[in-house]
This record gives structure tokens, sequence and C-alpha cells, in this order.
């Protein structure tokens, strides 16, 4: 059975920081990863997807992530938070009937 | 217009009466979807349908109905609310459900409070 782990429950980050949220996932087959970001009263939002090819993909604003095969994992960064990215940041695994997805991490950006 | 509309966004239901939830989508996406979201959880899959055909988690079978009249509608029917139900129920489509790189959109979600 395929699982996503995301460690950081909260991060609090000064705006203009990066921003780093991890992910690692379980699955025995080939992975359809995603990054969703849910806004305060919004509903969930896809970021960026990987699927194969170039290990970095880049999402909307500014967002990007890596895919690791060897460490299971699906990083996402940003190099320059602004107070508008403080939301809820779910990691997902796809397995074709529907998502898995991670605990979430909430961010906190603070001038 | 890629939304996923949701009403009510907000439900009081009492324990042991029935709910029932709203869902539409003018995508034509073939796949919709039910998500449970509880606070400190991850948004667990309760079932979806790939155009007429309903699919449900083995572990939420019993618990849940759901009806999709047309490509554009789906509903959420719960036949006898318990507190457990308590939770935010997202809805979500798709235009190919068969497909894992597919993706997913999202409505605002209808938080469920049960007493």
């Amino acid at each position: 059975a395929q699982s996503v782990t995301q460690p950081d429950a909260r991060v609090t980050v000064s705006e203009g920081a990066s921003l780093q949220l991890r992910c690692k996932y379980s699955y025995s087959a080939t992975p359809y990863l995603f990054w969703y970001v849910q806004y305060p009263r919004q509903g969930l939002q896809m970021l960026l997807k990987y699927y194969s090819g170039d290990p970095v993909v880049q999402g909307v604003n500014g967002f990007e992530a890596e895919f690791s095969k060897s460490d299971s994992s699906f990083h996402l960064r940003k190099a320059s938070v602004h107070w508008s990215d403080s939301a809820v940041y779910f990691c997902a695994v796809s397995y074709a009937q529907g998502l898995t997805f991670g605990l979430g991490t909430r961010v906190s950006v603070f001038p | 217009d890629t939304t996923v509309k949701q009403n009510p966004r907000y439900k009081l239901a009492r324990v042991g009466k029935p709910v029932n939830l709203i869902c539409s989508q003018t995508m034509n996406h073939d796949t919709m979807y039910w998500y449970q979201k509880k606070p400190n959880q991850a948004p667990k899959l309760l079932l979806f349908y790939y155009d007429k055909i309903l699919n449900r988690e083995a572990d939420t079978f019993e618990k849940f109905q759901s009806s999709r009249p047309n490509n554009s509608f789906c509903s959420l029917y719960i036949g006898s609310a318990g507190l457990e139900y308590s939770a935010m129920y997202l809805c979500a489509s798709s235009r190919d459900g068969t497909h894992a790189n597919t993706e997913v959109f999202f409505g605002k979600g209808t938080r469920l409070t049960v007493v």
C-alpha cells in the first residue's frame, strides 16, 4: 500500500527567507507525485506534479520540487517566501484511482 | 471555469439523521471523488465515480452512499449521521481518472458538524 510522510507539522519562516518542506513516500510502482496547497477558506490547489524526466519540477508561484528515487523523497522548495504563502501544504502520491495524502505541513510566514 | 462547487459550505446535522452533500463541476470531467478530512489527519478518499461506475473504498463501503445523476453532479449521502462523521468533506474531479498523472481539482469543501 502507498503512504506519504510529511515529518513537519508546522513550519515558521520569515518573509524573504527560503523554505523547504519535506515529503517521503512509499509506493511499490512508479510514483506519480504531487504537491497541493490549501490557502485559508479555499480548496486544495495543485502546485506541481512529477511523473518522469527531470527530477526537478517547477510549479506555480516560484515553487519547485525535487524527486529522489533513491531517497523516496519529493521535497518542496521556494527560494524566497511571501506572506501570502502562508497555507497548508500537502504532498500526495497518485495510484490511478485517487490520491494518498500526507498529513500536511502548516506554513506560517512572518514579516 | 476550473472550479468544483460544493453546497452547502457548512452543515449542521443531528445524530441519527440523514445528510446529503452536493457537488458540481462544469469541466466535463469523467471522474468525481469524495474525500473526508478531519483535523490533524490527511484527506481520505471515500469513494469516486468513473463515469457512471461507483467505486467505494473498502473501509467506508457501508457508511457512505453516492449518486451521480449526470456528468456534472455528484452527491454524498449519509443515511444516519453519527458524531464520528463530523469532518470536512472535499469533492474533487479529474479529466481522466484512469491515469495516475491526471490533475485533480478540488472544491472548497463542506464542513459537517454532527450534534
